[in-house]
């Protein structure tokens, strides 16, 4: 079975430009989050998508988004990157029974130069 | 707001020897899950064991054990006959269990386990 798989691995982006992440979940997986992870700030939670519908969002600004498409893959985006935006950024999905825990995938590098 | 706190940011333990992360939590929820993740180097958070907060029994797996304290709020993790490939980041994340805007992962900032062989 299939882990969570994250695409790229790395990614090295100048300030100012955009930047989009793809994450595919577990098959039968619906639900699929997103979290930034920084030495300083440690994990936090970008949003959360199931069902192609944004379920709930963090405290990031308008710059980050992301999408769900109708087979569970999901994209986050980020414009105007920053220095500030360099992370681990990691996806993980969730099996629709509550409670079930959430595996993670191996995160997208993302430095901003 | 609910908060996730790991005292240790650095610990260490001899192979074969048991180890115990600490784990404190604040919320005024009374329904939620409890987790611990290990990340290694190659960054890959891995599910390490669960708690539901209404189940008094203390979560086991394989090696690794829970110590829930409900009234007070904690959340330690025992791992015993450590081995080496236990050395990794651990984390303690927490979670609402009710449906809502609060439905993530709060995490702690981590504790890092080295293992002496």
């Amino acid at each position: 079975k299939a882990g969570v798989t994250q695409t790229p691995r790395y990614l090295i982006k100048t300030r100012g430009q955009q930047v989009t992440l793809s994450c595919s979940p577990i098959s039968g997986h619906r639900s699929v989050s997103w979290y930034q992870q920084t030495p300083g700030q440690g994990l936090q939670f970008l949003f959360e998508y199931f069902s192609e519908t944004q379920r709930n969002k963090g405290n990031f600004p308008g710059r980050f988004s992301g999408r769900q498409f109708s087979n569970s893959r999901s994209e986050m985006n980020v414009s105007t990157l920053e220095l500030g935006d360099s992370a681990l950024y990691l996806c993980a999905s969730s099996h629709p029974r509550e409670g079930s825990g959430y595996t993670f995938g191996s995160g997208t590098r993302l430095t901003v130069v | 707001a609910q908060t996730v706190t790991q005292s240790q940011p650095e610990m260490s333990v001899q192979e074969a020897e048991t180890v115990t992360l600490s784990c404190t939590y604040d919320t005024s929820e009374s329904d939620y899950y409890l987790f611990w993740y290990k990340q290694p180097p190659s960054r890959q958070m891995i599910l390490v064991i669960r708690q539901e907060a209404y189940k008094q029994q203390n979560a086991t797996e394989n090696r690794f054990s829970v110590n829930f304290q409900k009234a007070a709020k904690s959340f330690s993790l025992k791992i015993s006959d450590s081995q080496l490939g236990d050395a990794a980041m651990y984390f303690c994340a927490y979670r609402i269990r009710k449906a809502g805007n609060n439905r993530k992962l709060i995490w702690g900032l981590g504790t890092s386990l080295a293992v002496n062989p």
